[in-house]
C-alpha cells in the first residue's frame, strides 16, 4: 500500500564500497526524485527523471548514479562511498503539473565508517 | 542560486499556544509548498498555494502566499504534543518544470504538554 516505498531504510557500510537504494512508486506518476537531506536537515534535489530520462542533475558527484528502469522505479548507486556521503537519502515522486501531489518515501540513512 | 530563508530556525512553546513561521525568497514562486517531517520518516504535505494572497486551512494550520511572490508563512493554532516534528517551506519557481522544489532550512517544532 505505500506509495512511495524506498529499500533499505538504513545501509551501513565502508568507505571504498559501492552501494545502491532502491525506490518505487505505485502513485502512475512521471516524475521521480532522489533528495539528500544533510545532518542539518536541510534538504536539497540530486536528480529528476521524467519518463525514464534524467532531467535534473543537480552538481552531484559523479559516483552516484542514477538508473531508471521503468517510470515507477528510480535506484541509485552510490561508487566509492566517502564519509561524506553519509546522509539520510529522499525519494520522491511527482505528477508533473501537479506539485502539490510530490510524495516522499519514508528515507535510507546512509552511515559510511 | 534560488534561496529559501525559513525563520525561526527552532521554537520550543507549551502546548496550547499558537505558532507562526515563515519563509523568503530572493525571486519570485509560482507555488510555495508547506511539508511536516516526523523523525524517522519523509516529508508530508500540509498546505499547497497557488496564487498570490491565496490563504488556505487545513484544520489548525493557515498558510498564506505572500502578495509579493517572495514569501509565505505557516501558522499553528493551539498547539498539541504531535505538532512537534520538522516543518519546511518549498517553493517552485516560473519556468521550472519537472516539479523541481527549493526547500527552506526548516523549522524545529518543540511542544511541551
Amino acid at each position: 500500500d505505500t506509495a512511495v516505498s524506498q529499500t533499505p531504510k538504513y545501509l551501513v557500510t565502508q568507505m571504498g564500497n559501492d552501494k545502491s537504494i532502491k525506490c518505487e512508486q505505485n502513485l502512475g506518476h512521471d516524475t521521480m526524485y532522489w533528495y539528500k537531506q544533510d545532518s542539518k536537515k536541510f534538504l536539497k534535489i540530486m536528480f529528476s527523471y521524467n519518463n525514464k530520462e534524467l532531467i535534473i542533475n543537480e552538481t552531484v558527484p559523479n559516483r552516484f548514479s542514477p538508473k531508471s528502469p521503468d517510470k515507477a522505479h528510480l535506484n541509485l548507486h552510490i561508487n566509492s562511498l566517502e564519509l561524506g556521503d553519509s546522509a539520510v537519502y529522499f525519494c520522491a515522486s511527482s505528477q508533473e503539473q501537479l506539485p502539490s501531489g510530490y510524495t516522499f518515501g519514508s528515507g535510507t540513512r546512509l552511515t559510511v565508517v | 542560486g534560488q534561496q529559501l530563508n525559513q525563520s525561526p530556525q527552532s521554537m520550543f512553546i507549551q502546548e496550547g499556544e499558537d505558532v507562526s513561521m515563515n519563509c523568503t525568497s530572493s525571486s519570485i514562486f509560482n507555488t510555495w509548498l508547506w511539508y511536516k517531517q516526523d523523525p524517522g520518516e519523509g516529508p508530508v504535505l500540509l498546505i499547497a498555494l497557488y496564487k498570490a494572497g491565496e490563504l488556505t486551512s487545513n484544520g489548525r494550520l493557515t498558510a498564506q502566499f505572500g502578495i509579493t511572490r517572495k514569501d509565505s508563512f505557516l501558522n499553528i493554532s493551539a498547539s498539541i504534543p504531535s505538532d512537534v516534528g520538522i516543518y519546511f517551506c518549498a517553493g517552485r519557481s516560473p519556468g521550472t518544470s519537472y516539479g523541481k522544489l527549493t526547500f527552506g532550512q526548516g523549522t524545529i517544532l518543540t511542544v511541551h504538554p
